[in-house]
């Protein structure tokens, strides 16, 4: 009874490819938010969906492009990768309509671009 | 604007000592603070939170307040375990909506026996 699921867990690719991560909740949270987690630990927002309608999109390159196709699935495709997109990628949901901020993380994704 | 700053790690401990992880804020409005643990190669969970001035949050041993006059949310532990080894994270949610979270830079925690 995984909460926030994300697959693949790890991901290894060359420059200039497309790939694709999948989220999906089974919480029924209307909120989903895609984060990057750099080296460092730092951890930036990069969108957030409410009932599959964007709300927040962070300045992030237009080569990342969510897409949420129900309120459970927040996907998160990449075009064309460069070095720089190496990092780990966390999904998370909230149940924002009902007060309540807290955010349910997914196991992350590990992207390697070489 | 909104921000949190979080105190510099990385933190190491022996086993059983007290820990105190500094965490201030920037808020406009009344946010609501949380702390979030990452433990290695896992994700994010929430660990304690507090969602007005003067509310302690509390869980697993591990308690932060409030406080609205210092715009602080530090984290403490009376006696570290081993286990508590992990990546702790400061964040606040400025507004009623949740839109938007924020978090600190994390701050790493190291226990030795």
């Amino acid at each position: 009874d995984t909460a926030v699921s994300q697959t693949p867990k790890y991901l290894v690719t060359q420059m200039g490819n497309d790939k694709s991560i999948k989220c999906e909740q089974n919480l029924g949270h209307d909120t989903m938010y895609w984060y990057k987690q750099d080296s460092k630990k730092f951890l930036k927002i990069m969108f957030s969906y409410n009932n599959k309608e964007l709300i927040i999109n962070e300045t992030v390159p237009n080569r990342f492009s969510p897409k949420s196709p129900d309120k459970a699935h927040l996907n998160l495709h990449i075009n064309s990768l460069e070095l720089g997109d190496s990092a780990v990628y966390f999904c998370a949901s909230s149940p924002r309509n009902r007060g309540d901020h807290e955010q349910y993380f997914g196991p992350g994704t590990r992207l390697t671009v070489t | 604007g909104n921000s949190v700053t979080q105190m510099e790690g990385p933190v190491t401990l022996s086993e059983e000592a007290f820990l105190t992880i500094n965490c201030t804020y920037t808020a406009t409005g009344y946010p609501s603070l949380f702390w979030y643990v990452q433990y290695p190669g896992e994700g994010l969970q929430l660990l304690l939170k507090a969602t007005k001035a003067d509310d302690k949050g509390s869980n697993k041993g591990f308690e932060a307040t409030y406080r609205k006059e210092t715009t602080s949310f530090h984290l403490e532990k009376g006696s570290v375990q081993v286990s508590d080894s992990a990546v702790y994270f400061c964040a606040l949610s400025p507004d009623v909506a949740g839109n938007q979270f924020y978090f600190g830079t994390g701050t790493s925690l190291t226990v030795i026996p």
